[in-house]
C-alpha cells in the first residue's frame, strides 16, 4: 500500500508548548491509525479514525481526520514529559484485511 | 491474559545461523501480525495470519524467512542463514477486528547478527 508521509520527523518542545504532527496521503485513506512509542518500548494504540473531518479527543490529545481523507494530525496541549516519544500514523489501505502500514514517525522530545 | 508475549526478547547470533522467534498472542485475537523495524524507521510489515491461515507475505521478506501459527494460538517466526542485515527489533502483534481494530504489539525480540 501507499506509504503515508509524517511531517516533521523530530520535534523539540518546550514543556507547555503545544505540538502538532501530520499525515499526508496521495490517496484517499479507508481509516487511519495513531500508535506512540516509548523510546525503548513498543508501539501502542492510541486511536482509529474512520469519517471524513471526523475529530476524537483523549484528554490533551486532538485526532483530526481531513474532509477528503488524505491527510490527519495529532495535536497535543501543553505537553508534559511524560509525552516524549516517537508517534506514528499507519493506514489500513488492505480492502478490509486490516493490515496497516506505518509512516515514519514523529519523534518529541520535550524540554523540562 | 496481560498481553502480547514475545520470546526471547534478545537474541545475539553468528551469521549464517538460523533462529527462532515466538509470539503468543492475546488469546481471544483471531489475527497476528509480524512486523520488522529498524532504527529511526516505522514498523514495517512482515506477515499476517487469521487464525491458522497466513494471509499475506511482503515481498521483502526472502525465503530464508518462515513464519508459522499451528492451531491458530501462537506464531513462531524463522530466519534461515542469518545475514547482518536481518539485525532489527521483530514486532508481533495482534487484533480482534471489529471490536479490537488497533494492534496490540508485544515487547519485540531484538536480533543481533554479528
Amino acid at each position: 500500500g501507499q506509504q503515508v508521509m509524517q511531517i516533521p520527523q523530530y520535534q523539540h518542545v518546550q514543556e507547555g508548548e503545544d505540538f502538532t504532527t501530520y499525515c499526508n496521503s496521495s490517496t484517499t485513506l479507508s481509516n487511519i491509525q495513531w500508535y506512540k512509542q516509548r523510546p525503548g518500548g513498543h508501539p501502542v494504540f492510541l486511536i482509529q479514525l474512520v469519517k471524513s473531518g471526523e475529530v476524537k479527543k483523549q484528554k490533551r490529545l486532538t485526532f483530526q481526520f481531513g474532509e477528503a481523507k488524505k491527510n490527519s494530525s495529532l495535536h497535543i496541549t501543553a505537553t508534559q514529559t511524560t509525552d516524549v516519544g516517537t508517534y506514528f500514523c499507519a493506514e489500513d489501505n488492505s480492502g478490509g484485511y486490516q493490515k496497516v502500514t506505518f509512516g515514519i514517525g514523529t519523534k518529541l522530545q520535550v524540554i523540562p | 491474559d496481560t498481553g502480547v508475549s514475545q520470546n526471547p526478547r534478545h537474541k545475539i547470533t553468528k551469521r549464517g545461523q538460523n533462529v527462532t522467534f515466538r509470539c503468543d498472542p492475546i488469546s481471544e485475537h483471531n489475527r497476528l501480525y509480524w512486523y520488522r523495524q529498524t532504527l529511526g524507521q516505522g514498523p514495517e510489515f512482515l506477515t499476517y495470519f487469521q487464525n491458522e491461515a497466513q494471509l499475506e507475505k511482503s515481498r521483502l521478506l526472502s525465503d530464508r524467512f518462515s513464519a508459522e501459527r499451528p492451531k491458530g494460538s501462537f506464531s513462531t517466526l524463522e530466519i534461515q542463514r542469518t545475514e547482518q542485515g536481518d539485525s532489527a527489533m521483530y514486532l508481533c502483534a495482534s487484533s480482534f477486528p471489529p471490536r479490537n481494530y488497533g494492534y496490540t504489539f508485544g515487547s519485540g525480540t531484538r536480533l543481533t547478527v554479528v
